[in-house]
């Protein structure tokens, strides 16, 4: 079954260092990942989103993240975290063909501190 | 540019009342879903449509219902009104399959007392 797995519940990092949000995936071909950004008691924002090609995919905000196929992972990051970020982060993956779903994980907390 | 509307933001259900969330999109989108968000599940899949006409089931349908009858509308209806359902509630849709990303609604947030 397709799934996405954000081991990390929340994330903590102090403003200015850098920031990595985890995020690994199970799907049967290729894989659309995605990452989404929520503000509280808002929807969510598109992010980023990796097809096929060049495995270091730039986004929104600075954000960017990295595809790793031998890992099956797609970690979110930014080099130098503002305290503007602190968000819930969502990393997804659609299932593609006929029946194409998109499919979430559990999010991980990102609370960056002055 | 309104994207993806849901209405209302808020509402508070008693047990066994029913009600209709409702969701619409001019963005001309075929693909649109329903999720629910509880306190660190993330979203959970309802119910989807590939186009007008056409719906299916995710990963909680129970207790739900959905019908396509445009491509700009996509209502999800409760029949029955249990706590279990108290969650904030989602409308998304996409352009097509595969590589092109989803556009959320504001929520639903749903207390069912």
């Amino acid at each position: 079954a397709q799934s996405v797995a954000q081991p990390e519940d929340q994330v903590n990092v102090a403003e200015g260092n850098p920031l990595t949000v985890k995020c690994t995936y199970s799907v049967s071909g290729n894989p659309y990942l995605f990452w989404y950004v929520q503000y509280p008691n808002r929807g969510l924002q598109f992010l980023l989103k990796y097809i096929t090609g060049d495995n270091l995919v730039k986004g929104s905000y600075g954000f960017e993240a990295e595809f790793n196929k031998s890992q099956t992972s797609f970690h979110l990051k930014k080099p130098s975290a503002l305290v503007s970020d602190s968000a819930l982060y969502f990393c997804a993956v659609r299932t593609g063909g006929i029946t194409d779903k998109l499919i979430f994980g559990t999010g991980t907390r990102l609370q960056v501190f002055p | 540019n309104a994207g993806v509307t849901q209405t209302p933001k808020f509402r508070i259900l008693k047990i066994g009342q029913s009600m209709t969330l409702q969701c619409t999109q001019d963005m001309n989108h075929n693909y649109m879903y329903w999720y629910r968000q509880d306190p660190g599940m993330g979203l959970k899949l309802i119910y989807y449509s590939v186009g007008a006409g056409i719906t299916d089931k995710g990963e909680v349908p129970n207790g739900y219902n959905v019908s396509r009858s445009t491509t700009e509308d996509f209502p999800l209806r409760l029949e029955l009104a249990a706590p279990s359902q108290t969650s904030v509630y989602f409308c998304a849709s996409s352009i097509r399959q595969g590589a092109t990303e989803a556009f959320f609604g504001q929520g639903t947030r749903l207390t069912v007392v």
